[in-house]
């Protein structure tokens, strides 16, 4: 069975950072790119970045380029995102996220930026 | 940065049909967008329906089924379920990115 586990999340001031994990197990990790996808209290979806399987190609939304950055560990089957500068617009439930094809989610996890 | 278009809004009788479509502003969707459909219900994570135009999931009901229609990306619902209810994003990929349509919220009535 796979599964996605999301942390890190958690209560933090503006220019403050954070760190992401997502656990994965249940399928060949290496094999899949990696997404983070964030949403916004009662917004819509927004992707925020990518990674190949072998974290040679990454991909960023103009937004949080400079700021964030995606990474991975192979060997420990999981996917990070380092969140720095941190403002109040990067408030909302992070997901991570395999390929499309693969349809496999996390339940996310909350980031809250606010003084 | 590109923008993605969905009706904001769409609603159908229990058992009719109806079309929800995906533009871009970069211009008309092809197949090298890879158009991807999700639906996201209140609390609960988004699941993956179409991916790449018109592949489906193992769980996709077959109900669904996406496909380009007039310079964008669809998804049609056939028979419609009350539990369909729910909101609906695409996603397209363009310049390297991927980027999400504002969502089109499926009232069932």
């Amino acid at each position: 069975e796979v599964h996605l586990v999301e942390s890190g999340g958690g209560l933090v001031q503006p220019g403050g950072s954070l760190r992401l994990s997502c656990a994965t197990s249940g399928f060949t990790f290496s094999n899949y790119w990696m997404h983070w996808v964030r949403q916004a209290p009662g917004k819509g979806l927004e992707w925020v970045a990518n990674i190949k399987g072998d974290g040679s190609e990454n991909y960023y939304v103009d937004s949080v380029r400079g700021r964030f950055t995606i990474s991975r560990d192979n060997a420990k089957n999981s996917v990070y995102l380092q969140m720095n500068s941190l403002r109040a617009e990067d408030t909302g439930v992070y997901f991570c996220a395999g390929n499309w094809a693969s349809g496999y989610w996390g339940q996310g996890t909350l980031v809250t930026v606010s003084s | 940065q590109t923008v993605v278009t969905q009706e904001p809004s769409l609603t159908v009788s229990p058992g009719g049909t109806v079309t929800l479509t995906c533009a871009s502003s970069t211009g008309a969707v092809t197949s090298t967008y890879y158009p991807s459909w999700f639906q996201q219900k209140p609390g609960q994570a988004p699941r993956a329906l179409i991916y790449s135009t018109n592949n489906k999931l193992s769980w996709t009901p077959a109900r669904f089924s996406g496909s380009l229609l007039g310079g964008k990306g669809a998804l049609t619902l056939s028979g419609v379920q009350p539990e369909d209810e729910a909101e609906y994003y695409c996603l397209l990929l363009s310049g390297g990115t991927w980027v999400f349509g504002g969502g089109t919220k499926l009232t069932v009535l």
